[in-house]
């Protein structure tokens, strides 16, 4: 069964660095992409960035510049890192295996 | 970078009408759209890929067409339970972009 688990703090300082991790099951790191997309209270969706199978990474432009996305296929682990954090990258954090599968999604509040 | 345009933003429907709903992206992106469904408090589901085919499991009410910059996705005889956020994608070429969404609820 394909499952996507993301974890991390729900809470963080602005200027900080968010580090998020998605922890994958029923499928391998190898062969399918993960993506990071976000959704700030109430408002649409956003797509962060992905990492496909053979380790190569894409990002959103107006993110790009504080993002990085990395993997440790022997722990069927994804992570996110996003430096200096606003508020506005308050959102909901989801990872998803391409289009098909969908974690339950984090929320991150930047707030002092 | 490639801009997805949905409309209409939001719309009131009847239990058993049949409903469509747009999407316009900036440049040509071929038929590499995705729809998504999502319900408050809860993740987006996969409706349809590659603009026309329907995922596992999703009912034949739900179609997508179209094809380059114009798509859309027809919800016929609207259920009660499709009351929810349609989200349109450009998948497969970076930036999978999102676009803006559209609130369906029901009269």
């Amino acid at each position: 069964q394909v499952q996507l688990k993301e974890s991390g703090p729900g809470l963080v300082q602005p200027s900080q660095t968010l580090s998020l991790t998605c922890t994958v099951s029923g499928f391998s790191l190898t062969s399918n992409s993960v993506h990071w997309v976000r959704q700030p209270p109430g408002k649409g969706l956003e797509w962060v960035g992905a990492i496909w199978s053979g380790g190569s990474t894409d990002y959103n432009s107006a993110l790009k510049s504080r993002l990085s996305i990395s993997r440790d296929t022997s722990k069927s682990q994804v992570f996110l890192k996003m430096n200096s954090l606003q508020t506005e990258d308050t959102a909901i954090y989801f990872c998803t295996r391409g289009t098909t599968t969908w974690g339950q999604g984090v929320m991150v509040t930047v707030s002092s | 970078n490639i801009v997805m345009t949905q409309s209409p933003k939001s719309m009131s429907i009847s239990v058993g009408d049949r409903v469509t709903m747009n999407c316009k992206a900036s440049q040509n992106v071929g038929n590499n759209i995705a729809w998504y469904q999502q319900k408050p408090g809860q993740s987006p589901k996969l409706l349809i890929y590659y603009a026309s085919n329907r995922y596992t499991g999703v009912p034949d009410r739900f179609t997508g067409g179209g094809y380059g910059t114009d798509f859309t996705l027809t919800i016929n005889s609207v259920q009660a339970e499709d009351a929810a956020f349609y989200y349109c994608q450009r998948i497969y070429n970076s930036p999978w972009t999102f676009g803006g969404g559209t609130k369906l609820e029901l009269k």
